[in-house]
């Protein structure tokens, strides 16, 4: 079973710039996840999406992140204009459904703004 | 405000030593999560339990539900174990609240 997919792998961009994540979860997974992970940190939970729709967009910083799921199946996760705080790993996770706690994670994209 | 706190936050073990890396929660859950991270960013699940003790290979993970704590044990330490384990607490929405992360490093 092939995994959870992200690129790209590594980003660099200076501040001010766009960027743009990619995610292909577990075939068959309704639920897929962004999350944000700085340094020292756990991740953060950015946006979560069952099917097409978002359940929790509570923590994503809509003035300059947007994330979509138009099909239901992969997602892109977006940042525009980013800022230097924005340097972190992005991890995307997937899970069967809400009603489950296992969530199988991807590589993550590692993010430098300069 | 769910809270998952971990300690320690940094471990450095000898080849074969016995490891602890604990966890408390602040609120009641329904599965309390021990994961893996390697350097390079990806994350795998290592257990998911919500009462007593589970054991895969060199690795124990045990829950007191009464004490909201959690413990990951591994056996026989070894270098490859060198990695971030990170404990989260699943909530009753199904999400995950996580901790910082215990970066442990086993020298040979």
């Amino acid at each position: 079973e092939a995994g959870v997919a992200q690129s790209p792998r590594y980003k660099i961009i200076e501040k001010r710039q766009s960027v743009a994540f990619w995610c292909n979860p577990i075939s068959g997974h309704a639920t897929l996840y962004w999350y944000q992970q700085i340094l020292g940190q756990g991740p953060k939970l950015l946006i979560q999406f069952q099917n097409n729709g978002v359940v929790d967009d509570s923590q994503l910083p809509k003035d300059r992140f947007s994330a979509e799921r138009l099909k239901g199946v992969d997602s892109t996760l977006k940042i525009q204009p980013a800022k230097l705080e924005d340097s972190a790993v992005y991890l995307c996770a997937s899970s069967f459904g809400t009603g489950s706690y296992e969530q199988y994670f991807g590589p993550g994209t590692r993010l430098t703004v300069t | 405000k769910n809270e998952v706190e971990q300690s320690p936050q940094n471990l450095t073990a000898q080849e074969g030593e016995f490891i602890t890396i604990n966890c408390s929660y602040s609120v009641g859950i329904s599965a309390l999560h021990w994961l893996q991270q390697h350097p390079g960013g990806g994350i795998v699940s290592l257990f998911m339990l919500s009462s007593g003790k589970k054991k895969h290979g060199r690795l124990i993970a045990t829950i007191n539900i009464q004490e909201k704590h959690s413990s990951l044990h591994i056996t026989a330490s070894h270098p490859r174990d060198s990695a971030v384990y990170i404990c989260a607490e699943g909530g009753s929405n199904y999400k995950l609240t996580f901790g910082k992360g215990t970066l442990l490093t086993v020298n040979p």
